[in-house]
């Protein structure tokens, strides 16, 4: 069965420095989401993304944040002055069609230091 | 209260028996879900019921959906060790490029 996948499991990083998040949705997906979970909270949403474009952000996604689906496969997150606040595990996310599942990769968990 | 809310925060029971956990939310949605995250993992899709549907059974998993409620509850029967994970439920309100809404989860725990 076709996953999501997401690059790298684990990064550490120091506070100031710019991460990219990776993600390689299911190749027939359509719209794209992703969303964070700081330990022990809940899963927060941050951006959604179809047809190329941001169609939904949160307050959470502010201007450090950016994402862009490049080459048609890969759908990145990048942030670009980390913060401590940052560090959470950073989910991607795929949707084939319109009021259906969400499939979920297994996360990257950003540290910050 | 927050959107999607799930109680109990935690729940404990013996292999065998059944699992109950409940999702109030708060405003209009086109659809609910059910996810499963085992611990550092990412999250498994297990059910979704649409606004329109009142009850929906995948496998050992049932699900209601009461909209004037406002609440769902996700129901394990026959339950296993390997159920043992956290349970969230989310809404969609919108049709097509739907944002999910996740409620703050049930530590589900079964005890062999």
């Amino acid at each position: 069965e076709p996953e999501v996948t997401q690059t790298p499991s684990h990064q550490v990083t120091q506070m100031g420095q710019e991460v990219i998040l990776r993600c390689v949705p299911i190749s027939n997906h359509l719209y794209f989401y992703w969303y964070r979970q700081i330990l022990g909270q809940k899963v927060e949403f941050l951006v959604s993304f179809y047809n190329n474009e941001i169609s939904e952000k949160s307050e959470i996604f502010d201007d450090q944040f950016s994402v862009e689906r490049p080459d048609g496969s890969n759908f990145t997150l990048k942030i670009r002055s980390t913060k401590l606040e940052d560090s959470a595990m950073y989910f991607c996310a795929g949707q084939g069609r319109a009021n259906s599942p969400l499939h979920f990769g297994n996360g990257t968990r950003l540290t910050v230091t | 209260s927050q959107q999607g809310e799930e109680d109990p925060q935690a729940l404990s029971i013996q292999e065998g028996e059944n699992a109950t956990m409940n999702c109030s939310y708060k405003t209009s949605i086109n659809n609910l879900q059910w996810y499963r995250q085992n611990s550092g993992r990412g999250l498994v899709h297990l059910i979704l019921i649409r606004s329109n549907e009142r009850e929906k059974h995948s496998g050992r998993l049932r699900v209601t959906l009461d909209t004037s409620k406002k609440s769902s509850s996700l129901l394990i029967t026959a339950s296993r060790a390997a159920d043992t994970a956290s349970y969230f439920c989310a809404t969609a309100f919108n049709f097509g490029n739907e944002k999910l809404t996740f409620g703050t989860g049930t530590r589900l725990t079964i005890i062999p």
